[in-house]
């Protein structure tokens, strides 16, 4: 398998529940990102991950848990969600370099829906 | 904060030229990235500036000024395909952790 997978891809959860979004890249990067795209908003970095570490957290409600076991796999665990965290959660992953090109692979996302 | 503007739907017929125009207010500038994505879809890299001036790559470029802050995706000779939605994307530091990006415009290709 290639590029850059998430399962699943859609998911539908009550606000009691917990649930994780898992996402895979078969390319050898250093980094993975994930980030959140709902409608009429711009995509919104929530983590990224670099050699394994957490290096950023954009303000992102403790709701949100991220994991990153390997530099290959990357996890967004979902607990006591809100109704306005329904939306498109995309997984990305890129080989980063000091001076590099900035090409992101992205996973087809996980549509969330919160009820 | 930081924000990137771009026009939110353009529309033009095949085998026009587009350009769709992206201006940044960012803390730091490493490099403009343009994305398209189809709906349902993931957004796929399409090119990429770190210096001023334009890249070219098939039938779609991509120009770069730093002085302004601004950057465009020119689409020429338009195809139906090229209906999607398109992201500029500032890397805002020099080790690929903050990156921002712009509302997106959606593009329409009439017949």
């Amino acid at each position: 398998e290639t590029g850059v997978t998430q399962t699943p891809r859609h998911l539908v959860m009550g606000m009691t529940n917990k649930k994780s979004l898992k996402c895979e890249q078969h390319l050898g990067h250093n980094a993975m990102y994930w980030y959140k795209q709902s409608a009429k908003k711009p995509l919104e970095l929530m983590f990224v991950y670099n050699f394994k570490e957490q290096t950023e957290n954009n303000s992102v409600p403790s709701r949100f848990s991220p994991e990153c076991p390997n530099s290959s796999h990357l996890f967004l665990h979902l607990h006591t969600l809100q109704p306005e965290d329904s939306a498109l959660y995309l997984c990305a992953s890129s080989q980063v370099l000091a001076g590099s090109t900035d090409t992101q692979y992205f996973g087809p996302g996980t549509r969330l829906t919160v009820l | 904060g930081q924000s990137l503007e771009q026009p939110s739907e353009v529309t033009a017929v095949e085998g026009a030229i587009v350009q769709i125009n992206c201006t940044y207010q960012t803390s730091g500038f490493y490099g403009l990235s343009w994305y398209q994505q189809h709906d349902g879809g993931a957004p796929t890299f399409l090119s990429y500036n770190a210096l001023d001036g334009l890249e070219e790559t098939g039938r779609f470029s991509s120009f770069l000024s730093r002085s302004d802050s601004y950057g465009y995706l020119l689409l020429q000779e338009l195809q139906m395909k090229d209906s999607a939605s398109y992201f500029c994307a500032v890397r805002a530091d020099n080790y690929g952790q903050n990156f921002v990006f712009g509302p997106g415009t959606r593009l329409s290709v009439l017949p």
